[in-house]
């Protein structure tokens, strides 16, 4: 059962445009985390945000967790095709299963050149 | 090496074949996840190893799943008799400390039951 909805699934823009994705859930978690995985490969980390209402900036992504800690989003200014990816979402609920992360089925970017 | 290293890459199995899935974590990680990737979808979680210690199996879709950790760190998982709806890709993760550390992903096995 996915606990955390991602929006849209599928975004296909052009080079330099701006772009924001969602995850959402109805759960409070402890953390949150942000990956990217590219075909064939394995999901890699891109920022871990933990306060209510953090922003955190990797260069041209800007990533918000949601004051509730409910839900987070991530913005990618200028988007270029080396961002082409499979942006997902994944969240430990506070509590005794913190070590567990929870997925959400992920927003497929293409940037076309 | 340096990050997560999973094998077979790719796997196709004929339905009610046994197969058996390898994770050599980064050394030292205390932590060790399994995870179960269908097409289209995000991980979904299987199994957790602290240690030698399989503290969570509440994600195996069966008992046809099987995941074992016995010196604390190379994994295996293991199917039994696969149908085609186990086809997904089986991803391992390992994480250093116990909780609110970067989990490293290996490339995953592309399991594939015909």
């Amino acid at each position: 059962t996915q606990l955390l909805e991602q929006s849209p699934q599928f975004l296909s823009i052009q080079e330099g445009e701006n772009l924001t994705v969602y995850c959402n859930s109805s759960s409070v978690f402890s953390s949150l985390q942000w990956y990217r995985q590219e075909p064939g490969e394995g999901p890699v980390l891109l920022v871990t945000v933990v306060t209510g209402g953090e922003v955190k900036k990797l260069k041209r992504l800007t990533f918000q967790f949601g004051d509730a800690r409910k839900d987070s989003s991530l913005h990618i200014t200028a988007a270029q095709p080396g961002d082409t990816g499979l942006y997902l979402c994944a969240a430990a609920k506070s509590g005794g299963s913190n070590y567990k992360l929870t997925f959400g089925k992920g927003t497929l970017l293409t940037v076309n050149p | 090496g340096a990050g997560v290293s999973q094998s077979p890459r790719y796997k196709v199995a004929k339905r009610g074949q046994d197969v058996a899935l390898r994770c050599d974590p980064i050394s030292g990680h205390v932590s060790l996840f399994w995870y179960q990737q269908a097409l289209g979808q995000g991980p979904e979680f299987l199994t957790y190893f602290q240690n030698e210690a399989q503290l969570d199996k509440s994600g195996l879709p069966s008992d046809r799943f099987f995941a074992e950790r016995p010196e604390g760190s190379v994994s295996t998982l293991k199917i039994q008799r696969t149908q085609q709806e186990d086809s997904a890709v089986y991803l391992c993760a390992s994480r250093g400390g116990l909780m609110n550390t970067e989990a490293f992903f290996g490339q995953g096995t592309r399991l594939t039951v015909v």
